[in-house]
Formats: C-alpha cells, structure tokens, sequence
C-alpha cells in the first residue's frame, strides 16, 4: 500500500464552483501535511500545510485534516481559471520521512 | 529569506554524454537538501538526500549520483547519460516544515 494516495483525476469544475481535492494515507501516526500546486512544466509550489484536525482556511483554500479516517483534502472555492494545475499532496510519517502523491489534475472550465 | 537556486532549466543531451546539475540555497545552514525525477505524467521520485557535507543517502540504484561539496550546495552528476534519465529534475530543501523546490531542470537524453 502506498504512504499516499489521491485519484488521479482529471477532474473538472466550472468556474466559480468548487473543487475537492482529497488525499489518503497509510501511517496513522503522520503529523503533518502539505498540499502543493504544480502548473505544467514548473515546480511544485506549497500552498497549505495542516498539522492537527479540522479545518484550516487560507483565502480561497481550505484544507482539512481528518487523522481517525486517515484523510486530507484540499478544497478551492470560486474556482479560477489560473487554479488549473496539479495539486499534490504530501505528508511525513512518524519515521520523519517525506512523501508525495501522485497528484490530481484539475482543470477549472470558464 | 530564503532561496533555492537551480540550473540549467533545460539541458538536451546525448546518450552516453555526463550530467552535472546544481542547486545551491541561500538563507539557511545545514538545509536537507533532495533530488527529486520526474518523469513525464508521473509522480515525484526521490534520488538522493543529504542532512550535511559529504552526507549522501541513495533512494533508488541508478546510473547518477550526488554530492554536497559545501553546505549549501547539492549536485546531481552521471558519467554516461541513458534515454531513461530524461525527466524533470528538481531540487529541494526542507526542515519538517514542507519542502521548497527549485524551479527545474528539463532534462531530454537523445
């Protein structure tokens, strides 16, 4: 089983809707987590971390942090245009290391 | 603050040709510093990792390597360059609190 999992996608929203991004793991002992956006041919750029339960807002992005259900997700309200990207989600286990998912592609449709 | 310089952005090689590719990072003191390939479509996969000078950790057999001259610099090397190296390379610097990534080097072996 993977450290990280997320669906793949394409997932598509129109614009103005909002989209959810989510994200399981297998180490239940995971303590922080991390939500990047990468837009083709660039970098992944960290757009939200969260480190206990709930939810945890930041403009547009909210991410929330279930540890029981053993998931993450990221969700972007109002969706633009410009958020159409690949959203990563990371985490690190309790053995401190680091992992990425594979990423959901999210195209925004105006 | 700080800052995590990368390059070439695209480099185009032949086969069997040598690789060196440099990250440096300005700001801190005894980063971690990563290797991170990613191939076209797909998820990260972590190369090297490094917690200090000289200190190299190898995450997969393959025909590259890695070394960390001075603290803040992290090079990513091949002797001879195979087709299956192209990929996007990215460089990366952590302390538990999310990574930060260079902008990428484009990699093609033709």
């Amino acid at each position: 089983q993977k450290e990280v999992e997320q669906n793949s996608g394409p997932l598509s929203v129109p614009e103005g809707a909002i989209a959810s991004l989510n994200c399981t793991y297998s180490d239940r002992g995971s303590q922080s987590f991390f939500w990047y956006r990468q837009y083709s041919g660039k970098s992944p750029e960290l757009i939200m971390s969260i480190y206990s339960n709930g939810d945890k807002e930041d403009g547009r992005f909210t991410a929330q942090l279930n540890k029981a259900s053993q998931y993450v997700s990221l969700l972007i309200r109002d969706s633009q245009p410009s958020d159409s990207a690949t959203y990563l989600c990371a985490l690190t286990t309790t053995g401190n290391q680091f992992y990425f998912g594979t990423g959901t592609s999210l195209t925004v449709i105006p | 603050s700080q800052t995590i310089h990368q390059w070439p952005a695209t480099l185009v090689q032949p086969v069997g040709s040598p690789l060196s590719l440099e990250c440096t990072v300005e700001g801190t003191s005894n980063p971690n510093l990563y290797w991170y390939r990613q191939a076209a479509g797909r998820g990260l996969q972590l190369l090297f990792y490094s917690v200090g000078i000289g200190q190299i950790s190898s995450e997969v057999p393959q025909n590259l390597s890695a070394s960390r001259p001075q603290d803040r610099q992290f090079i990513l090397s091949s002797k001879k360059l195979l087709l299956s190296d192209s990929g996007f390379y990215l460089c990366a610097w952590g302390q538990g609190h999310g990574y930060t990534f260079g902008s990428g080097t484009r990699l093609t072996v033709v």
